[in-house]
């Protein structure tokens, strides 16, 4: 079984300021991570994906997130926010059996950048 | 975009009333899934596809049926809609050929049931 917990339902941070969403996970198997965005009305769109090698992962937008097994977890970070970038944000963990992947989606975190 | 429409965008219907919820692909891909997102729940998992004729369960599947029977076409069926239906539906694809690849959303259908 795998889980997904994001602790941080709401994150309220001021434009130009730094921010991490946090992510954690639980598996028995070797697991790919992504993050997604959801903008207002729209569907999920993916900012970035950990499927092997480097441990740091570069998305869209300026995000970035760093897998890290030993604390299992996949912290999504950017440097700078924009008002932009005011949007939910979900972590998801990927186990494949056979053909079907199986994914696991946290609760969501909801990103409000201040003017 | 990855090609994917979900109609109707929105609906509202009465409970016990039969809804269908329509995912069109243009991308050819093998696998498909329905998912409903609530408040506090994120998304789960409904039904997936994996070839025409070919579905299976998810995580949340009682009351709901789906139908494929052509790769491009991913049908969502409430027999009975209730109440506790109401909710978003997103229709999601996914290559099965690079492995591992990330799936992509539709945009979302908004289900009301009163």
């Amino acid at each position: 079984a795998q889980s997904v917990t994001q602790l941080d339902s709401q994150v309220p941070v001021f434009e130009e300021a730094p921010v991490e969403l946090r992510c954690n996970y639980s598996s028995s198997v070797s697991v790919y991570l992504f993050w997604y965005v959801q903008y207002p009305n729209q569907g999920l769109q993916l900012l970035l994906k950990y499927l092997s090698g480097s441990t740091l992962v570069k998305g869209i937008n300026g995000f970035e997130a760093e897998f890290n097994k030993s604390q299992t977890s996949f912290h999504l970070r950017k440097p700078s926010v924009h008002i932009s970038d005011t949007a939910e944000y979900f972590c998801a963990v990927v186990a494949n059996s056979g053909g079907y992947q199986k994914v696991t989606f946290g609760t969501g975190t909801k990103l409000q950048v201040i003017p | 975009d990855a090609g994917i429409t979900q109609s109707p965008r929105h609906k509202v219907t009465e409970t016990g009333t039969p809804v269908t919820l329509r995912c069109h692909q243009t991308e050819n891909h093998r696998y498909m899934y329905w998912y409903r997102q609530d408040p506090g729940h994120g998304l789960r998992l409904i039904h997936y596809s994996y070839g025409v004729k070919d579905t299976d369960k998810g995580e949340v599947s009682d009351g709901y049926s789906v139908s494929r029977s052509k790769t491009e076409d991913f049908l969502l069926t409430l027999e009975s809609a209730t109440s506790s239906q109401t909710s978003v539906y997103f229709c999601a694809i996914r290559p099965d050929i690079p492995p591992n690849q990330p799936q992509h959303f539709g945009d979302g259908t908004r289900l009301s049931i009163l």
